[in-house]
């Protein structure tokens, strides 16, 4: 299977707890996004990595979230100090130059009780 | 601000006939369009594409058409399947200085194709 992969798929924690999340990009695919899904709503973009230079964020990206691609290849997403407001489905994708097709990993559904 | 609409929450379509999904957008900077299906649990999968120098793009069952003018874009599904059923999203983006291509998504249409 040469499509993205996330991991974990599913991760619930306890407020106040840190959480870090893993995407693997199609292997060719320079360019890396991670958006993040709340019920009812389109994904909304959060950062972007072009091999390994985080080039854009968010505002939605708060201090407490942290994002890194060593070595432009996998990526991380890491929130610190989870409030319940992060729990979402958190997306990845991956992609050619521009303009070209986004393809998106599965997510991880982060719940924070 | 809604940058990219779709106004239709839910469409019911019978077996066999044509789906028609619609999408608005208000920025005159986003350069190609997207659509992606949804189903439950899964990150969302492309379906296809259009540039803003075409007005229409086709795979199979699937047409993207591209109003400029008005700022409108629709998906047709023909014939519609009962796996068509799904949550659809139109996307579009603008490239930026930094050579991004954020997506900006809509709210998304769940479609519902009848037996």
């Amino acid at each position: 299977d040469t499509g993205v992969s996330q991991d974990p798929r599913h991760k619930i924690t306890k407020r106040g707890q840190n959480v870090t999340f893993r995407c693997d990009p199609i292997s060719e695919h320079n360019r890396l996004y991670w958006y993040r899904q709340t019920l009812g709503q389109g994904p909304e973009f959060l950062t972007y990595f072009q091999n390994e230079a985080q080039l854009e964020k968010s505002r939605l990206l708060s201090d407490r979230f942290s994002a890194e691609r060593p070595k432009g290849s996998f990526s991380t997403l890491e929130i610190q100090r989870t409030e319940q407001g992060d729990s979402a489905m958190y997306l990845c994708a991956s992609s050619r130059g521009y303009p070209h097709e986004q393809y998106f990993g599965p997510g991880t559904r982060l719940t924070v009780t | 601000d809604q940058q990219v609409k779709q106004n239709s929450p839910s469409l019911s379509v019978q077996e066999g006939r044509i789906s028609i999904l619609n999408c608005d957008y208000t920025n005159s900077m986003f350069d190609y369009f997207l659509w992606y299906k949804k189903y439950p649990a899964e990150g969302p999968t492309f379906l296809i594409s259009i540039s803003s120098i075409k007005d229409k793009n086709e795979d199979g069952r699937f047409t993207v058409f591209l109003n400029k003018s008005a700022k409108h874009l629709s998906l047709h599904i023909v014939p519609s399947q009962p796996g068509d059923s799904a949550v659809y999203f139109c996307a579009a983006s603008a490239r930026n200085i930094q050579g991004a291509q954020k997506l900006v998504f809509g709210q998304g249409t769940r479609l519902t194709i009848n037996p």
